[in-house]
Formats: structure tokens, sequence, C-alpha cells
């Protein structure tokens, strides 16, 4: 079953602009962390917030997690057209077992 | 650092096939993992593996489907008799640790006529 559900589902934008993406999920966690993936290629990861923490930056990206909307949301600052891929976010149960991921959000960035 | 390595890229079968997806992974990494990724399901685990000794493997779809880790560094997929609806994309992803994020092959691109 999923857990984080990502909206929206697809997002376009031009270069420069923000993109803002966000993750709803729905039992309790021990972190959440976000994917990349380009076309035909596996999913790389871009940054881990655990659930103590509020929000986290790396580089362009800023994580935001509020533990009682149970929803997080990643922000691309100043967008690039490499930036164009799919976006999941994923959750870690307790015991941090097994990641859990979301459908995903389709980023497209036009020059 | 290789990264993980999954073979084949590509593999088209017929139904009532065999198909085995092989996987390497990231020396070190004490956790590998089976993803099914497809359009209607999104990304669906398969089948945990911690330390090649399987943990979960309540999303296995059913008994066509079965996984093994020999050794830390090797571990295949096995889908008997294939069926169109095995259709999908198929990745092994691997961790070094419970709190460490996953490092993604690039996929098996399975297709079953």
């Amino acid at each position: 079953s999923q857990q984080g559900e990502e909206d929206p589902q697809a997002l376009s934008i031009q270069e420069g602009e923000n993109a803002t993406m966000n993750c709803s999920y729905k039992t309790s966690i021990n972190n959440l962390q976000w994917y990349r993936q380009n076309s035909g290629r596996g999913l790389v990861h871009l940054i881990l917030i655990r659930s103590n923490e509020r929000e986290k930056h790396s580089g362009r990206l800023r994580v935001t997690l509020d533990t009682s909307k149970k929803s997080s949301s990643l922000l691309i600052t100043a967008s690039r057209a490499a930036d164009t891929a799919s976006y999941f976010c994923a959750t870690s149960n307790s015991g941090y077992s097994t990641l859990t991921f979301g459908k995903g959000t389709m980023l497209l960035v036009s020059p | 650092d290789a990264g993980v390595i999954q073979s084949p890229r590509h593999e088209v079968t017929e139904m009532g096939q065999e198909v085995t997806l092989r996987c390497k992974p990231i020396s070190g990494h004490n956790s590998l993992f089976w993803y099914r990724q497809t359009m209607m399901r999104g990304l669906e685990l398969l089948i945990y593996f911690n330390n090649n000794v399987p943990i979960d493997d309540s999303g296995m779809p059913e008994d066509r489907f079965s996984a093994k880790m020999p050794n830390a560094s090797f571990s295949t997929l096995k889908i008997q008799p294939s069926e169109p609806r095995d259709s999908a994309v198929y990745f092994c992803a691997s961790r070094p640790d419970r709190r460490s994020p996953l490092h993604f092959g690039n996929g098996t691109r399975l297709t079953v006529t």
C-alpha cells in the first residue's frame, strides 16, 4: 500500500521559477526522504529529514516536515531545465526496516 | 564505486517463460531491496533482505515470484512462469545500514508478451 502521496501529480514551470511539491502520509514515521528519478534511470536520494526536524536545506533544495499534519514539502529554488524529473517522497516506519514510496510528482522545467 | 548493478537492462520474453533478474549491490551494504515500478501502482516493495536473509517478502505477488541472495554480493529475482501483467521496471536497491538512504540500480525493464 502507498504510504506517501505526492501532490501535484505533474508540475510544469519555467526556468528560474521555484517548484514546490507536497507529500502526505498516513502513519507515524522515523524519517521522510525525497528521491529524484530521471527518465529511464533509478531513483537517486536527495535529502532525508528526521521526524524531530522541521526544516532542512541542501543547496537549492528545502524540505519541511509537519508531523502533526503528516505532510512534507520539497521546494526547489531557481529551477533549471536539468531539474526535469520525477520526484518521490518515501517514509521509513518504526524500526527503519523498509521504505514506502509515493507515486511521485513529474516536474517539467522549460528553458 | 560502481553503484548497484542490475542485469539485464531490458528483457523481452513470452508468456510462460522463466525470467531471472540479477543484482549486485554496493560492496559493504548489508540490506538489499527489490522494487517493481508501474504507471498504475507506482513503486512497490517486493522483498527485503538483511545480511542475506529475507526479512519481509509480503510484497511478492504470488508463488510465481521468488528471490534469493546466496551471498552478500549477488541477488536474483525469478518469475516462473511469467505473465503479461508482470511487465514493469524492476529495481534493486541497497543500503549500508538501516538509517541510511537507498542506492538504486538503473532497473530492468521487463516486457512479457
